[in-house]
């Protein structure tokens, strides 16, 4: 059964720092992943894609990376601000009929 | 900018009552996934569908059933609602093959 982790639960940091937000996943078997944004209360947001075959992708700042070997990715996000402030969630498709398998997320604050 | 719809956004029903959530998927997107996060967790997953049919389900009771119609909309019934099912409830909907999930902003159930 995948299961899905993710350190930190929660995160601070000063504007303008680069971080990263790991994520670690037990079966290195998996059809892609996903990173997430969600704010309080609201939906979730995808950040970033990336396929089994595939070891990064970027979006802006954001920069997302893949060892399936490990059962790892990282979200690297360069320059942070304030905006930044969210929950970060990483879920992996085990398969290409499956659903997702969350992590709990990371809770990041971005201080001004 | 999300093309998956859900309604209402809250709700507060009574112990013992039925509920009925709704989403409205972008065209195309033939599978649809429910999920429902607790506070400070990670969104779990409820059931799938497919076209119409259900092709997986969670750990979660008889009483959470779903539909999903020709037009792209489903549903998730709670029967004999409890107070431990007070939580957002996610719709997420793609297409086929590699593509990834898009959610909507969910609806959240309060039970008293």
């Amino acid at each position: 059964k995948q299961e899905v982790t993710q350190i930190p639960a929660a995160l601070s940091v000063p504007e303008g720092e680069n971080l990263v937000l790991n994520c670690s996943f037990t079966d290195s078997a998996i059809y892609n992943l996903q990173w997430f944004r969600q704010d309080p209360g609201k939906g979730l947001t995808s950040l970033l894609l990336i396929q089994s075959s595939q070891r990064e992708q970027t979006s802006g700042r954001l920069n997302a990376s893949l060892d399936k070997s490990s059962g790892r990715s990282t979200l690297y996000i360069a320059a942070s601000q304030p905006g930044d402030s969210a929950t970060y969630l990483c879920a992996v498709r085990p398969s290409g009929n499956t659903p997702l398998v969350f992590g709990k997320g990371t809770r990041l604050s971005v201080i001004a | 900018e999300t093309g998956v719809t859900q309604s209402p956004t809250h709700l507060i029903k009574t112990r013992g009552q039925q509920v009925t959530l709704r989403c409205s998927s972008q065209s195309g997107h033939n599978t649809v996934s429910w999920y429902q996060q607790a506070l400070g967790q990670g969104p779990q997953f409820i059931f799938q569908y497919y076209r119409e049919e259900e092709n997986g389900r969670g750990n979660f009771p008889p009483r959470f059933s779903g539909l999903q119609f020709p037009n792209y909309s489903s549903e998730l019934n709670v029967n004999a609602l409890e107070l431990d099912d007070s939580a957002l409830y996610l719709c997420a909907s793609r297409t086929g093959g590699v593509y990834g999930y898009t959610f909507g902003s969910g609806t959240r159930l309060t039970v008293v």
